[in-house]
């Protein structure tokens, strides 16, 4: 079956770039996303990419996607203390909704 | 509605007792997600239901836990006879459309569920 794997903590200072890596097994990958869950929160997406994609920019964040390594990172550039939460990867299997999402990393932005 | 609720928002049961926890998805969203999150085991799915097909149920850890969704509206989890591995975030989610698009699941609160 599928597995989305991630590391649990990261650590980093603000105004530093922060970088979250997520590796999946699924080949059949459509899309694959990244959620932020804030202490006390229910999971808001925060960016997607298309599984023919190798890169995306949004603002302070950047997707980039291997597809031949099965792996996801995302880049938040100039980390703020609002940026402290857990971050999911997930990816969505091929002709369906259903997601798989990884084990989620804690960033703490440190001052 | 502004964005999916569930409830109650926090559950303390007995050992062996049945719950139920509800959730009320965004207002036209066709696709019902449920998923449990335990401590620093992510994610885990359990249950979807899209429209009028059939749910696939293949995430229900076991035959305890049941789920339904009447009126293609709000969903009820159910689990039996709880046993205290069963504590966790229970989390709902909903979809507007069907397999097209990036199709972007929004995430309720959560209901935390302990049980004792």
């Amino acid at each position: 079956g599928e597995d989305v794997e991630q590391s649990l903590f990261l650590s980093v200072r603000e105004g530093d770039s922060s970088v979250i890596n997520c590796t999946y097994t699924d080949s059949s990958s459509t899309y694959l996303y990244w959620y932020k869950q804030e202490p006390g929160a229910g999971l808001q997406l925060l960016t997607y990419i298309f599984s023919n994609m190798d890169m995306k920019q949004d603002q302070r964040l950047t997707v980039l996607l291997n597809k031949k390594d099965k792996h996801l990172s995302l880049r938040i550039a100039d980390t703020q203390t609002g940026d402290s939460a857990i971050y999911f990867c997930a990816e969505r299997e091929g002709g369906g909704n259903k997601l798989t999402f990884g084990t989620g990393t804690q960033l703490k932005v440190e001052l | 509605g502004a964005g999916v609720s569930q409830s109650p928002s926090n559950k303390v049961t007995e050992k062996g007792k049945d719950v139920e926890l509800r959730c009320d998805p965004i207002s036209g969203h066709t696709a019902l997600y449920w998923y449990r999150q335990s401590l620093g085991q992510g994610l885990e799915f359990l249950i979807y239901f899209q429209g009028n097909s059939a749910p696939d149920k293949s995430g229900l850890p076991s035959d305890r836990f049941s789920a339904e969704r009447t009126g293609g509206s709000v969903s009820t989890l159910t689990i039996q006879r709880t046993q205290q591995e069963d504590s966790a975030v229970y989390l709902c989610a909903s979809s507007s459309t069907g397999t097209g698009g990036y199709n972007e699941q929004f995430f309720g609160p959560g209901t935390r569920l302990t049980v004792l």
